[in-house]
C-alpha cells in the first residue's frame, strides 16, 4: 500500500537555527498537507499544495511541493521554542470511492533556548 | 474555522468492556469521516473511512469487528472499541471531510485518549 516517509525522524537545534524535514510517497500524490501535533494535542492544519513544483510561505514556514508530486519539504528559518512538536506531512490520493489521507512519520523537533 | 469535537477526551476502561467514542462535526456537514489511532510517537495510522449512511471501509489488518463504526447523520460518526484489551489503549482520532471547502481537506476532533486496564 501507499506509505509516506519523512526524514528525519528527530531533529534538535539550538532556538534561531533553521530546520527542515522532508516527506517521501511511495505514489504520486494529488495534494499534500501538512500538521503540526504539539506533545499530548491533535494534528492542526498548516498548509495543502497542490500544484506540482508549488512553493508556499507562512511567515518563517516555507513548504515545498515536488515536481513529480511525490515529495515535499518543510522548512523552519530561524526556529523559535514555540516551533516544538512533531511535524506531519500527509498525501491525499484521489481515486476509488474514497479519498484518503495518508500520514507520514512524523519528525519531532525539539528547540533549545 | 470549521470545528471537529471529539467525546470522550479521555477514558479508562476495565479489559472485556466496550468504549464508544462520538466524532461530531459542529459548523458543517461531514458525508466522509476518518478514523485514526496513534501510538505513543508514532504516526496517525488510518484505521477506516466512515461514510454516511453506508459501511465504513476499513484498512487492512483493522478488525471490523473489534472497532465498530456508525455515521448515521452527516454530522456524527461513532467508533465503538468491543472487548477492549490493553493492546487497544491508545489514542483515536477523528477527522470530519467538509466537502464544500478546497482546503483544507480535514479538520481533526480533540483525539480521545484510551486506557484499558
Amino acid at each position: 500500500g501507499q506509505q509516506v516517509m519523512q526524514i528525519p525522524q528527530y531533529q534538535h537545534v539550538q532556538e534561531g537555527e533553521d530546520f527542515t524535514t522532508y516527506c517521501n510517497s511511495s505514489t504520486t500524490l494529488s495534494n499534500i498537507q501538512w500538521y503540526k501535533q504539539r506533545p499530548g494535542g491533535h494534528p492542526v492544519f498548516l498548509i495543502q499544495l497542490v500544484k506540482s513544483g508549488e512553493v508556499k510561505k507562512q511567515k518563517r514556514l516555507t513548504f515545498q511541493f515536488g515536481e513529480a508530486k511525490k515529495n515535499s519539504s518543510l522548512h523552519i528559518t530561524a526556529t523559535q521554542t514555540t516551533d516544538v512538536g512533531t511535524y506531519f506531512c500527509a498525501g491525499l490520493n484521489y481515486g476509488g470511492a474514497t479519498n484518503k489521507l495518508i500520514f507520514g512519520t512524523g519528525t519531532l523537533l525539539a528547540v533549545q533556548p | 474555522g470549521a470545528v471537529v469535537s471529539q467525546h470522550p477526551s479521555w477514558v479508562i476502561c476495565k479489559s472485556g468492556t466496550s468504549v464508544k467514542i462520538e466524532c461530531r462535526s459542529l459548523d458543517f456537514q461531514a458525508t466522509t469521516m476518518f478514523w485514526y489511532r496513534q501510538f505513543p510517537k508514532q504516526s496517525l495510522m488510518l484505521m477506516a473511512t466512515s461514510n454516511e449512511g453506508s459501511k465504513a471501509t476499513y484498512e487492512q489488518g483493522v478488525e471490523k469487528d473489534k472497532f465498530l463504526i456508525n455515521h448515521a447523520s452527516l454530522t456524527l460518526s461513532t467508533l465503538t472499541v468491543t472487548s477492549a484489551h490493553p493492546e487497544d489503549s491508545s489514542f483515536y482520532i477523528c477527522s470530519a471531510r467538509d466537502h464544500v471547502r478546497i482546503s483544507p481537506t480535514a479538520f481533526f476532533g480533540q483525539g480521545t485518549r484510551l486506557t484499558v486496564v
